[in-house]
């Protein structure tokens, strides 16, 4: 397996404001996805993120709100732009590791609460 | 697009007693059933996982049996241990593509 880390790991935010969020991998990975996690709820699939090409964005998921960049094949981030207290969650990366499909493996969850 | 639906929400079992969790899907072409345990404060961590060519996998004390006529898959815990207490989560994807349906969740509690 992969090691999968993410910064920052938890964070306190104003509204109105943005955060960046890495995610970084050990290995290189083709394919990196970009998840929110609400209190209490299940997981949502905010983006694809591909190295070399623009994101794909799931349906309730906008560019202009969550920005994705892509540089290279073990790095990725996403930004929550212009939050508000409805932003607080848990933002999660996954990676498809071993090239298969399907098979995908979570960071540790950056928490976000928005005040 | 795929639903899936995941019960109990809750489940308390006794240390040693055995843990089952269902799930049902609605699209007849997922065909990859993963399951993920997420411990508090951690992110999910695949525990085993089904294609639909196998009806049935074990992995020590966890198994998954799959059901494609039923459309639905099961996750069995065996021997529970307090450390197998966290939310686990079902979830379905067509192969070839990377969108995972969630379930809902369920959330474990082992007694000692």
């Amino acid at each position: 397996s992969a090691v999968i880390s993410q910064k920052p790991s938890r964070d306190i935010c104003q509204r109105g404001t943005s955060l960046t969020i890495q995610c970084q991998v050990d290995s290189q990975v083709t394919m990196m996805f970009w998840y929110r996690q609400q209190p209490g709820q299940s997981l949502t699939l905010i983006a694809t993120a591909n190295q070399g090409s623009e994101a794909t964005y799931e349906s309730g998921f906008v560019i202009d709100k969550f920005p994705i960049s892509r540089p290279n094949l073990t790095f990725s981030t996403l930004t929550v732009s212009n939050m508000s207290p409805e932003d607080s969650s848990i933002y999660l990366c996954s990676v498809d590791i071993r090239g298969k499909y399907n098979e995908q493996f979570f960071g540790p969850g950056t928490r976000l609460t928005v005040l | 697009g795929e639903n899936v639906e995941q019960h109990p929400s809750t489940l308390s079992v006794q240390e040693g007693d055995s843990a089952v969790i269902k799930c049902t899907y609605s699209d007849s072409a997922s065909n990859y059933f993963p399951w993920y345990k997420q411990e508090l404060g951690k992110g999910p961590q695949l525990i085993i996982d089904i294609r639909s060519n196998v009806g049935e996998k074990k992995d020590q004390r966890i198994a998954v049996t799959l059901n494609k006529t039923a459309k639905h898959f099961s996750l069995h815990i065996t021997e529970t241990q307090p450390e197998d207490s966290a939310v686990y989560f079902c979830a379905a994807s067509l192969y070839n593509f990377n969108k995972f349906y969630f379930g809902s969740g369920t959330k474990l509690n082992v007694k000692p």
